[in-house]
């Protein structure tokens, strides 16, 4: 199975300013077709999770702009150019190039100093 | 409005079984493949179990493998999960998911003594 590290996993931030989070893979995630399935999720608070990103850097409808999604092969990241309080919750990475199984990094914890 | 509503978590005993269900609307449910996602207390998110669109591809994590049986009934437009033989390590949150997209808020099952 496809391993999935998440760094940093606790990731305190000031409002207003930029977070950035990596996730990396123990196999190139470039699948046979061309497409790279990395996708990030969101999960605030006592909430079910949320798509935010998938292949690598298209945002699902209704995410706002300061996330954004890039990377390839190995190596991917997920950025908040600037943090809001409605940001505060666990950001999970997932690949879905060479499943089953489906795979999620353990998650960062992000919050507000 | 896009939906998912799981239901038929509780607590079981070891060794015991509970079915739930997912019941979509808001979508052509029919025209969607979907996943079954946990997440035990405090812990991250792990696939569980995927079905295509018509029902005839399946997929199981090999924790779950031989012990759960996923299924759908398009008419009725639910997803089920049927869990036999229940051990501790399945406690967990359930999440219902379609394309790994659109999450439901989950069910919560308890396995204990």
């Amino acid at each position: 199975d496809v391993v999935m590290t998440q760094s940093p996993l606790s990731l305190p931030v000031t409002l207003g300013q930029p977070a950035s989070i990596s996730c990396r893979c123990s196999q190139s995630l470039v699948h046979s077709d061309g497409n790279t399935y990395l996708s990030w999720f969101q999960q605030r608070p006592g909430q079910s999770p949320g798509r935010l990103i998938y292949k690598v850097s298209n945002r699902d409808s209704g995410v706002p702009d300061r996330f954004s999604g890039s990377g390839s092969g190995t190596d991917f990241t997920l950025k908040i150019s600037r943090v809001e309080a409605e940001d505060v919750g666990v950001y999970y990475c997932m690949q879905g190039t060479h499943w089953p199984p489906y795979t999620f990094g353990q998650g960062t914890k992000l919050e507000i100093k | 409005e896009v939906q998912l509503v799981e239901s038929g978590g509780g607590l079981v005993q070891p060794g015991g079984s509970l079915r739930l269900s997912c019941a979509a609307s808001g979508f052509t449910f029919s025209s969607y493949e979907m996943n079954w996602v946990r997440q035990a207390p405090g812990k991250g998110l792990e696939w569980v179990s995927y079905i295509s669109s018509s029902g005839s591809t399946i997929y199981y994590a090999d924790s779950v493998k031989g012990r759960f049986t996923i299924s759908r009934d398009n008419a009725k437009n639910s997803l089920y999960l049927q869990m036999n033989s229940l051990r501790a390590e399945d406690t967990a949150v359930y999440y219902c998911a379609r394309d790994l997209e659109i999450w439901g808020q989950g069910t919560m099952v308890t396995v204990s003594s």
